[in-house]
C-alpha cells in the first residue's frame, strides 16, 4: 500500500466508449502524474501537475484528457480510444521540487477492443 | 531519445549470491537518482535512491553505486532472495525538469532457490 490509489483496476472499452481513470492520494503531495507502460518500453511520461496546474504534456493525443480538480485527486478521461492504447495506466505522486520519490498506484490494466 | 537506459532485459541469479542491475544514462544534467522494483499487476514500488553528491548508498540488503563520469549506475542485491524476483527499473531527475521522472525499460530478475 504506497498510499496512491486508482480505480478501476481493470477496464475493457470499446474504441468508440467514454471512460475515465481515477487516482487518488492523501500523502500531502503537491504533484501527480499519469504514466504509460507498454510491454517492452519504458515507462511513458503522460502528464504532470503541479499544485493542481498542468506543467507536462508529453505530445499526449487528444483522446487522453487529463483533469486535476484538487491536489489529491487525478483523473484520465479517455475517449475514442485505439487498440494500440492499450496499456497499464499508472498514476504517481510526488512532494515535487525536492528531491524525493515518486509513489505509484497499482494501476489500470486498460484493454481496448 | 532514451536517457536512461537498461541494456540487460532480464538476470537470473542463485539464491544468497549477489545480483547487480545495471543503468546508464546520457544526460549530465541528472541528479537523483532512484531503483524501483515492480511485481506483475502491480506498480512500481521504490526501492533506494542516490543523489549526484554521493557515490554510494546503501539500505540493508540494497546498495546503489554512482559512478558520474561513466553515466552509469548499479544496483546490488546481497544476499538475493526468491522474493527478489521482479522487474527491476531505473529511474532519473534533472532540476531543469524537476517534476519529471525518466525511466529505463527494466531488467527482469529472477532469484533462482
Amino acid at each position: 500500500e504506497t498510499g496512491v490509489t486508482q480505480t478501476p483496476r481493470h477496464l475493457v472499452m470499446g474504441m468508440t466508449n467514454k471512460k475515465s481513470l481515477k487516482c487518488e492520494q492523501h500523502l500531502g503531495h503537491n504533484a501527480m502524474y499519469w504514466y504509460k507502460q507498454s510491454a517492452k518500453k519504458p515507462l511513458e511520461l503522460m502528464f504532470v501537475y503541479n499544485f493542481k496546474e498542468q506543467t507536462e504534456n508529453n505530445s499526449v493525443p487528444s483522446r487522453f484528457s487529463p483533469e486535476c480538480p484538487n491536489s489529491s485527486h487525478l483523473f484520465l478521461h479517455l475517449h475514442t480510444l485505439q487498440p494500440e492504447d492499450s496499456a497499464l495506466y499508472l498514476c504517481a505522486s510526488r512532494q515535487g521540487h525536492l528531491n524525493t520519490e515518486a509513489f505509484f498506484g497499482q494501476g489500470t490494466r486498460l484493454t481496448v477492443v | 531519445d532514451q536517457q536512461v537506459k537498461q541494456n540487460s532485459p532480464s538476470l537470473s541469479v542463485q539464491e544468497g549470491r549477489i545480483s547487480i542491475l545495471n543503468c546508464d544514462y546520457t544526460n549530465s544534467m541528472f541528479d537523483y537518482f532512484l531503483w524501483y522494483k515492480k511485481y506483475p499487476a502491480e506498480g512500481p514500488t521504490f526501492l533506494i535512491s542516490i543523489s549526484s553528491i554521493k557515490d554510494k548508498n546503501e539500505d540493508g540488503r540494497f546498495t546503489v553505486f554512482l559512478n558520474k563520469s561513466a553515466k552509469h549506475l548499479s544496483l546490488h542485491i546481497v544476499p538475493s532472495q526468491p522474493g527478489d524476483s521482479a522487474v527491476y527499473f531505473c529511474a532519473a531527475t534533472n532540476p531543469n525538469t524537476g517534476n519529471q521522472f525518466y525511466f529505463g525499460t527494466g531488467t527482469s530478475l529472477t532469484v533462482i532457490p
